[in-house]
């Protein structure tokens, strides 16, 4: 069974632009939980969805944001680009919306420039 | 605020002995408890789980302790090998708040043979 995989891998943008990336969760789980990652604040929860819907978000500003298709394949977005937002982008899913294990994928290097 | 983190950043060991990664929880209404490892370059991977009406859990070469008395969270590693090198996470839920993750800051395990 494939993975959850993520793309674009790597991305490069200009402070003020808008990023989309995409994600794809392993075969057969409904939900989608999102992840910054830096150095310095480490591993962060962004939101999470399931049936399309967001069911969680974390403590970001509203300039992240996020869907969920039907198909369970889920996109953020992050507009107005600021240098502070250059990390790494982790997807991972889960069969549902409990406690189930969370399978991560290889994540989206953003660095805004 | 309630967070999770590790006592060491950093561990170092020689091929072959046994490793013990640290973790402690500050949030009661937490039930699972999950480590992940983190190779560079590549997004989390699940390593082993537990949930709080556990206190110790046993998969291949690694066993999780859990101590919700003093809250801390182990993960030991028998006959660690050069390819155990990596960042470890734990993390931790509740069951509230669904399948969003708490990550602490990470403990780098360094092999040397």
């Amino acid at each position: 069974k494939a993975g959850v995989t993520q793309t674009p891998r790597y991305l490069i943008k200009t402070r003020g632009q808008q990023v989309t990336l995409s994600c794809s969760p392993i075969s057969g789980h409904r939900s989608v939980s999102w992840y910054q990652q830096t150095p310095g604040q480490g591993l962060q929860f962004l939101f999470e969805y399931f049936s399309e819907t967001q069911r969680n978000k974390g403590n970001f500003p509203g300039r992240f944001s996020g869907r969920q298709f039907s198909n369970s394949r889920s996109e953020m977005n992050v507009s107005t680009l600021e240098l502070g937002d250059s990390a790494l982008y982790l997807c991972a899913s889960s069969l549902g919306f409990s406690r189930e294990t969370q399978y991560f994928g290889p994540g989206t290097r953003l660095l805004v420039l | 605020g309630e967070s999770v983190g590790l006592h060491l950043p950093t561990l170092s060991v020689q091929e072959g002995d046994n490793s013990i990664i640290n973790c402690a929880y500050s949030n009661s209404a937490s039930d699972y408890f999950i480590w992940y490892k983190q190779e560079s370059g590549k997004g989390p991977q699940f390593i082993i789980d537990i949930r709080s009406n556990m206190d110790k859990r046993q998969g291949q070469r690694v066993t999780v302790l859990l101590n919700k008395t003093v809250k801390h969270l182990s993960l030991q590693i028998a006959a660690t090998q050069p390819g155990d090198s990596a960042v470890y996470f734990c993390a931790e839920k509740e069951g509230q708040a669904g399948t969003a993750l708490i990550f602490g800051k990470g403990t780098t395990l360094s092999v040397s043979s």
